[in-house]
């Protein structure tokens, strides 16, 4: 089946700082991907979705200020966090749909889980 | 809108023993329903959809899933459970079929926890 990866799959960092987190679809092309932000024991809440070539859309209540979305290519999209704070630690998945979506499937990443201090 | 219900945070089942997750759903037009599962610290992973067709949805790992329109209801199902099949398990619906189009929404999702 269809693989997505994130990097880092994990990451540390202090308060104030920035963190890019990637998304990649490794053996097909996505014109969509979705962020999601999942809190310990919770549901997977959408943030943003993110269409190549052209500005992410955000769900309500997601700063797109502090949360930047980058697709710049059919087989990548980046998040970054800007500015972290300790309320910004959590789990981040995304997922990615094929270009050729006739099966209406979509593809989780692993997630990257966000720790700042 | 659309929304999706998981009434169980938790469902304890002895291993060997039939399975049932519960779901429904509320959606303005055709539902797309899909289930999936999730391990500790990992993404999730697709276990089943309903498009159209059959109500009766077969998908990986021996699950299946009833479509039941009248009630609104998306049930996930196995008939004998297995200890491997503990995980974290999340009901979605998307309002339309395309997922380059349409929006999932998740269902808080159930602990299923399958005892020796």
């Amino acid at each position: 089946g269809a693989v997505v990866s994130q990097h880092p799959s994990w990451v540390i960092c202090k308060s104030g700082t920035s963190v890019k987190i990637e998304c990649r679809s490794l053996d097909f092309q996505a014109t969509t991907m979705f962020w999601y932000r999942q809190f310990p024991k919770q549901s997977l809440m959408l943030m943003a979705t993110s269409n190549e070539g052209s500005k992410a859309t955000y769900e309500q209540g997601v700063e797109k200020d502090k949360f930047l979305i980058n697709h710049a290519s059919l087989t990548l999209s980046t998040l970054t966090v800007t500015s972290a704070h300790p309320e910004d630690s959590s789990f981040y998945i995304c997922s990615a749909s094929p270009l050729v979506n006739s099966r209406n499937e979509q593809f989780f990443g692993p997630g990257t889980r966000l720790t700042v201090l | 809108a659309q929304s999706v219900a998981q009434p169980e945070d938790q469902v304890n089942v002895a291993e060997g023993n039939p399975l049932t997750v519960k779901c429904t759903y509320s959606v303005s037009g055709n539902p797309y329903l899909f289930w999936y599962v999730q391990y500790p610290n990992r993404g999730l992973q697709f276990l089943l959809k309903y498009i159209t067709g059959d109500n009766l949805v077969k998908g990986s790992y021996g699950f299946e899933a009833e479509f039941n329109k009248s009630q609104t209801s998306f049930h996930l199902k196995k008939p004998s459970a297995l200890v491997s099949d503990s995980a974290l398990y999340f009901c979605a619906v998307r309002d339309v079929p395309n997922t380059n189009a349409g929006k999932s929404t998740f269902g808080d999702g159930t602990t299923l926890t399958v005892k020796p």
